[in-house]
């Protein structure tokens, strides 16, 4: 599986949009991308995914720049609950097992 | 539909002795996988169970084992505990072995080793 470099960090106002970056330069082409975020001291959260297609849910979007070497994850109207760290994961899509890596994750900071 | 349970939540124990940690799978799923996450690291794969067998292993000396029980329920087993042994313990189900298969985390168990 590809391997993924995020900012350690963000911050975000309440209410604005929050835009996490992922590089994911070496994927291949049958690799999703797959965006998981842990809430302090809780289980990690599935919250999208996605293989080259723009993708939208009631969580989040995620846009994937067409040559698929890096992809961003939207929350549209951050809340204060929004607080968590945040794992971009690349993964293949036809593995037998659910294997996932988890890099270090992006903590975004929601902040009223 | 119940979500994924862990027991216990905390438990503390000494160097050298063994520990077994519990997950309960969400209500239909087949598959669980268990993760180590050491404080401020992401999740570690430990190894993934499909219909009570061992369905893919991460990098962990066999001292790690498990077991899956036939309602899909499993078990952690870590012998000989090592001080980095240390960690949240999460477990996850999913209704397939895929990858492609959703995986539901539990809230996970805190195994401190002293």
């Amino acid at each position: 599986d590809a391997k993924t470099t995020q900012p350690p960090s963000m911050d975000c106002a309440e209410g604005r949009a929050a835009n996490l970056p992922c590089n994911h330069s070496t994927i291949s082409g049958n690799e999703y991308v797959y965006w998981y975020r842990q809430i302090h001291s809780q289980g990690p959260q599935y919250i999208i995914h996605g293989l080259k297609n723009n993708e939208t849910n009631e969580m989040a979007s995620l846009i994937i720049t067409e040559d698929r070497k890096s992809s961003t994850l939207i929350l549209p109207h951050a809340t204060l609950r929004d607080t968590a760290v945040y794992y971009c994961i690349v993964r293949r899509g036809s593995s037998n097992t659910g294997k996932l890596i988890f890099g270090q994750g992006t903590t975004l900071q929601v902040k009223p | 539909e119940t979500g994924v349970t862990q027991s216990p939540t905390h438990l503390i124990k000494t160097r050298g002795q063994q520990v077994t940690l519990r997950c309960s799978s969400q209500s239909g799923h087949n598959t669980v996988s268990w993760y180590q996450q050491a404080l401020g690291q992401g999740p570690q794969f430990i190894f993934q169970y499909y219909r009570e067998e061992e369905n893919g292993r991460g990098n962990f000396p066999p001292r790690f084992s498990g077991l899956q029980f036939p309602n899909y329920s499993s078990e952690l087993n870590v012998n000989a505990l090592e001080l980095d042994d240390s960690a949240l313990y999460l477990c996850a189900s999913s209704s397939g072995s895929f990858s492609y298969n959703e995986q539901f985390f539990g809230p996970g168990t805190r195994l401190t080793v002293l």
